[in-house]
């Protein structure tokens, strides 16, 4: 098993750029989380998705910020336009639920992150 | 929602001794409480998990406790070793996870 893929791992960008990260979760599972990390605010979880409809999107910090999952296999995550204060490590995560709930141990699978910065 | 403080940021031990972590959590209703470990420039990795039906778990020298009574829960590693170096995160769980800040945990040779 490959694990969850994420790309870029680095991205260096300029202040009103567009940025798209992306993320392959872990075949045969059905949902996927998008994460930010920073020193000051820890692991925030900002979009989560199951059988690829958003659930909860309460965690995106502000417009500029959206992610689609178009199909089982992929999702993306797209700031626009991009800011200093969004430098960041961005993780995507997944898992399997069942009916509702996440099975067995509900373990969420992390990728390896990508770490933006925006200058 | 969930709020989940970890104590302390920062640990140092030497190896071989035991290392402790606790967090503590806000919402009664939360039941399931993982633990990640966190290597520099890697995502968190699960190490072990606890539901709340259960009051401890132990895996070789990793081992959890939950006390639901007080809403407080800890990773207990023995005979650190250099490798468990790392950054541990507690989270809990009722829908989504809540994680905590973070211990920098170093253990010296």
């Amino acid at each position: 098993d490959a694990g969850v893929i994420q790309s870029p791992r680095h991205e260096v960008t300029e202040m009103g750029q567009e940025v798209t990260l992306r993320c392959k979760p872990i075949s045969g599972h059905n949902s996927l989380f998008w994460y930010r990390q920073t020193m000051m605010r820890g692991l925030e979880l900002l979009i989560y998705f199951n059988n690829n409809v958003p659930i909860d999107d309460s965690g995106m910090p502000e417009d500029r910020f959206s992610a689609k999952m178009p199909n089982a296999s992929f999702s993306t995550l797209k700031i626009q336009p991009s800011e200093p204060r969004d430098s960041a490590v961005y993780f995507c995560a997944s898992s399997l639920t069942v009916l509702g709930r996440t099975s067995g141990r509900s373990e969420q699978y992390f990728g390896p992150g990508t770490r933006l910065t925006v200058t | 929602g969930e709020n989940v403080e970890q104590h302390p940021s920062t640990l140092s031990v030497q190896e071989g001794d035991s290392a402790v972590i606790k967090c503590t959590y806000s919402d009664s209703a939360s039941n399931y409480f993982p633990w990640y470990k966190q290597e520099l420039g890697k995502g968190p990795q699960l190490i072990i998990d606890i539901r709340s039906n259960v009051g401890e778990k132990k895996d070789q020298r990793i081992a959890v406790t939950l006390n639901k009574t007080a809403k407080h829960f800890s990773l207990h590693i023995t005979e650190t070793q250099p490798e468990d170096s790392a950054v541990y995160f507690c989270a809990a769980r009722r829908g989504k996870l809540q994680f905590g800040a973070g211990t920098q945990v170093v253990v010296t040779p």
